[in-house]
């Protein structure tokens, strides 16, 4: 079956510092996607990684892909008080729904 | 772009009662939908897939009795929560796959479920 597995689960950065979350999975997988919450709200999509290599930046976020090791990760630039929220990996399993990780609740202080 | 409506938002309902989240499709047609469940403070966790016309795959430990998923058109998914209970009482998100756009997923803005 598969597994996602994200760390950390809680993060507390200072502002302007650099962190990276990581998100490891089981099984192979054609997809990878990265999301937002907000508290009390649904998921915003970030990143959808499709293949080996695969590097999307958006602003102050980075994904990318590495399908034989199965590890994507989520750089974060330079935080800002913005950017705190939950962050989700997920799987896409081949009858296309999905498998979550835990989550990473991020903190951005001042 | 695409948008996935869930309806309603907020709902509080007594204890062995049922309830309906609605799920749909505003711009495109889903011949699958998904029905998601988080806890507050964890992850979402699948509860059954939605195919249209046919009938919901269920999760293992999901109580197909319990929770009905009725996808009658290609655009609305349903999800009635029979004889709710307190511990019934979650954030529960849909997710539509759309095949015009390759097969990408949205996902509804969600629906909180109160059972007092």
């Amino acid at each position: 079956e598969l597994k996602v597995e994200q760390n950390p689960l809680f993060l507390s950065m200072q502002e302007g510092k650099n962190y990276t979350i990581y998100c490891n999975y089981s099984t192979t997988s054609d997809r990878l996607y990265w999301y937002r919450q907000d508290p009390g709200k649904s998921l915003e999509s970030l990143f959808v990684l499709l293949s080996n290599g695969a590097v999307k930046q958006e602003g102050r976020l980075m994904a990318s892909l590495d399908t034989k090791a199965r590890l994507s990760t989520l750089h974060i630039t330079a935080a800002v008080h913005d950017l705190s929220a939950t962050y989700f990996c997920a799987v896409e399993r081949n009858n296309n729904d999905m498998r979550f990780g835990a989550g990473t609740r991020l903190t951005v202080k001042p | 772009g695409a948008v996935v409506s869930q309806h309603p938002s907020r709902v509080i309902c007594k204890s062995g009662t049922s309830v309906k989240i609605e799920c749909r499709s505003l711009d495109f047609q889903a011949t699958t939908m998904f029905w998601y469940r988080q806890f507050p403070k964890q992850s979402l966790m699948l509860m059954a897939t939605s195919n249209e016309g046919s009938k919901a795959t269920y999760e293992q430990g999901v109580e197909k009795d319990k929770f009905l998923i009725n996808h009658a058109s290609l655009t609305l998914s349903t999800l009635t929560v029979t004889s709710a209970h307190p511990e019934d009482s979650s954030f529960y998100i849909c997710s539509a796959l759309s095949g015009w756009t390759g097969n990408t997923i949205y996902f509804g803005e969600g629906s909180w479920l109160t059972v007092v």
